[in-house]
């Protein structure tokens, strides 16, 4: 079975600097594909970023970007220039190729320091 | 577009008691799941239905937990009876396409207490 492993619980960032969220995965399968959602107090999950299994280049959203290590089993989520909106509950999740379910980790709480 | 619908917000419910909840999908969206977030955990899977069949409803506690989805459009999860350790976050999600491999769009949830 598929597992994502979140390591860290909480984290916590200045206004303006750069955090990293650490996420690793077990799967035996090859074609895949990885998410960090964010869900902020309210609930709503929301996506942040998502990358291909496939592909070799790292998925970049604005001020989101991603480390993907395949070979390691490696996908962390960077976060430059944090502001405070980016206070929220952190998700690393895995889907199989095709119309799968999600696989979450456990989540990081992700604090703001004004 | 409208997202995905959910009622109601929140629910408090003594143990065995029963309770259901209402989810309407995006339009159009063939794909639906019902996720279990536990305080502290990630969603987990509980049932996913392909329009009005069912996909995977392999970690669904059917002994109390039932879940319909009628006409491949909205859905309802019954929990009867209802135990403490149900206490939790119920989010619905639904997809576009078969086989899609992009996201999948959560409602806001429904909060259980039971006590």
């Amino acid at each position: 079975a598929q597992t994502v492993t979140q390591s860290q619980p909480e984290m916590s960032v200045q206004e303006a600097e750069t955090v990293t969220l650490s996420c690793t995965y077990d799967t035996s399968e090859s074609d895949y594909y990885l998410f960090w959602y964010k869900q902020p107090p309210s609930r709503q999950m929301i996506l942040v970023i998502r990358q291909e299994a496939y592909k070799q280049q790292n998925a970049t959203e604005n001020r989101f970007s991603v480390n993907f290590q395949k070979a390691a089993k490696s996908f962390s989520l960077k976060i430059s220039d944090s502001q405070l909106g980016d206070a929220a509950m952190y998700f690393c999740a895995y889907r199989r190729s095709g119309n799968t379910p999600l696989v979450f980790g456990k989540g990081t709480r992700l604090s703001v320091i004004a | 577009e409208a997202g995905v619908a959910q009622s109601p917000r929140y629910k408090i419910i003594e143990k065995r008691q029963s309770v259901a909840f209402w989810c309407n999908p995006i339009s159009g969206h063939a794909t639906l799941y019902w996720y279990q977030q536990i305080l502290g955990q990630g969603p987990k899977l509980l049932i996913q239905f392909q329009n009005n069949g069912v996909v995977d409803d392999s970690q669904l506690p059917k002994d109390r937990f039932s879940a319909e989805r009628l006409k491949g459009v909205d859905s309802t999860l019954k929990i009867q009876p209802a135990k403490l350790e149900d206490s939790a976050v119920y989010l619905c999600a639904s997809s576009p396409d078969r086989d899609s491999s992009y996201e999948q769009y959560f409602g806001p949830g429904t909060r259980l207490t039971v006590t």
